[in-house]
């Protein structure tokens, strides 16, 4: 157990409809980082957030957003989902704010949009 | 372009030592290079982590020449628990520190 709690862990969900997904990190963890897992793309960086701050974005689309509340959970918002939104989405978190470093990952949450 | 290869698969036997190499030709001086093992249906695991020559812990070594350009993972002494997918992982400072996985390597280790 990485200490990282993601929630749900399974989501299905139709085109076009909104989600959210949550993160808890490890107690004392500063650092939050959302990825997206799909077997065509690989593992893809979306965001990074630091102490409620936005540190680093990568391939994150418009359609999504995330934010990191004070008490340090992240969640992830996924809007006007599309079929290719289907993947695995994982949550890792670390103490300090330099990335990459020694991150622990949850187990994800498996959406899929039908 | 900030990008990372690494090979699509590797065999390898057990007792063996198994090497995996990923290239990453635009790294910065003081990027770093993450390496990360995951199992099927489980979040990626830190394995080792370093920016130059060489790092070891009790699980791996990790090789960084002096260009940088690529860096190679030493797994000794592979076990049948050691089969998984491998990736490494840079943040291009430059592209505003955006973390970049490789395509990942699965690493299948017989008897």
């Amino acid at each position: 157990d990485s200490g990282v709690t993601q929630t749900p862990k399974h989501l299905i969900t139709a085109t076009g409809q909104r989600v959210t997904l949550r993160c808890s990190p490890r107690s004392g963890d500063l650092s939050v980082y959302w990825y997206q897992q799909s077997l065509d793309q690989g593992l893809q960086f979306l965001i990074h957030y630091y102490n409620g701050e936005e540190r680093a974005k990568g391939n994150i689309l418009e359609r999504f957003s995330a934010q990191q509340f004070p008490d340090l959970h992240s969640e992830l918002n996924l809007s006007s989902l599309e079929l290719g939104d289907s993947a695995l989405y994982f949550c890792a978190s670390s103490v300090d704010s330099r990335a990459p470093t020694e991150a622990f990952f949850g187990q994800g949450t498996r959406l899929t949009v039908v | 372009l900030a990008k990372t290869t690494q090979p699509v698969s590797m065999d390898s036997y057990e007792g063996q030592e198994v090497n995996i190499t990923c290239s990453h030709n635009n790294i910065a001086t003081n990027d770093y290079i993450t390496w990360y093992q995951q199992f099927p249906s489980q979040g990626p695991r830190f394995i080792i982590q370093g920016y130059k020559t060489k790092v070891t812990n009790e699980v791996a070594s990790l090789f960084i020449p002096a260009d940088r350009k690529s860096s190679t993972l030493s797994l000794p002494r592979v076990s049948l628990s050691d089969t998984a997918v491998y990736y490494c992982l840079v943040g291009f400072k430059a592209a505003g520190n955006k973390l970049t996985f490789g395509g990942g390597t699965r690493v299948l280790v017989k008897p």
